[in-house]
């Protein structure tokens, strides 16, 4: 079956630009989590979507960064003002309700600023 | 403080012989443990967790990990290696059942040579 699809899979924009990410979970995921992937500070959690609950933002590194999920399916993160330290792999991952533990991810989007 | 520590950034083996990534974590109570996988230019994948139960858990392509509680380790291993299992290799914890996000090791990376 379909797995978490990400788009774009690469994406180059220059410092001071906003950027868009887009995650298509599992259908009937229940849950959908943001991590980033860079150098130097591994894979560290961004935010968390669990069904029509507030969402989990404790891990965003700033205000520049928001997120929002849809109809509890489609999620896009956006970085507004982009620096060149946001630069990383961008993962999103999901998981079911019942199944929490497993979380499967997406291929992620690579970010680069220049 | 860092929950998960990964303590060889490499391991390399040759291709039959055993493999072992070590990983270590630091959170008290009953953590929640797995193990994922990263080929290049793919998403993370799902390989095992230990939840509870059998210290011994096995999961995809014939890797197994052992839950040690009283050396807090969760070391990933497979009996006989493969080039093909050359990759980025994750240990990540969930800090308790209410604590739906991973934190993740730095990753190690295996190189199986034939």
């Amino acid at each position: 079956g379909a797995g978490v699809s990400q788009s774009p899979s690469n994406k180059v924009t220059e410092k001071g630009k906003d950027v868009e990410l887009r995650c298509d979970p599992i259908s009937g995921h229940t849950a959908l989590y943001w991590y980033r992937q860079s150098l130097g500070q591994g894979l560290e959690f961004l935010i968390y979507f669990q069904g029509n609950s507030a969402p989990d933002k404790s891990g965003l590194p700033s205000d520049r960064f928001s997120a929002e999920r849809t109809g509890g399916s489609v999620s896009t993160l956006t970085i507004q003002r982009t620096q060149q330290e946001d630069s990383a792999v961008y993962l999103c991952a999901s998981s079911n309700y019942r199944e929490v533990h497993e979380q499967y991810f997406g291929p992620g989007t690579r970010l680069t600023v220049t | 403080a860092q929950s998960v520590a990964q303590p060889e950034d490499q391991v390399n083996v040759a291709e039959g012989n055993p493999l072992t990534v070590k990983c270590t974590y630091s959170v008290s109570g009953n953590p929640y443990l797995f193990w994922y996988v990263q080929y290049p230019n793919r998403g993370l994948q799902f390989l095992l967790k230990y939840i509870t139960g059998d210290n011994l858990v096995k999961g995809s392509y014939g890797f197994e990990a052992e839950f040690n509680k009283s050396q807090t380790s969760f070391h990933l291993k497979k009996p006989s290696a493969l080039v093909s299992d050359s990759a980025l290799y994750f240990c990540a914890v969930r800090r308790s059942s209410n604590d739906y996000k991973l934190s993740f090791g730095a990753g190690t990376t295996v190189t199986v040579r034939a």
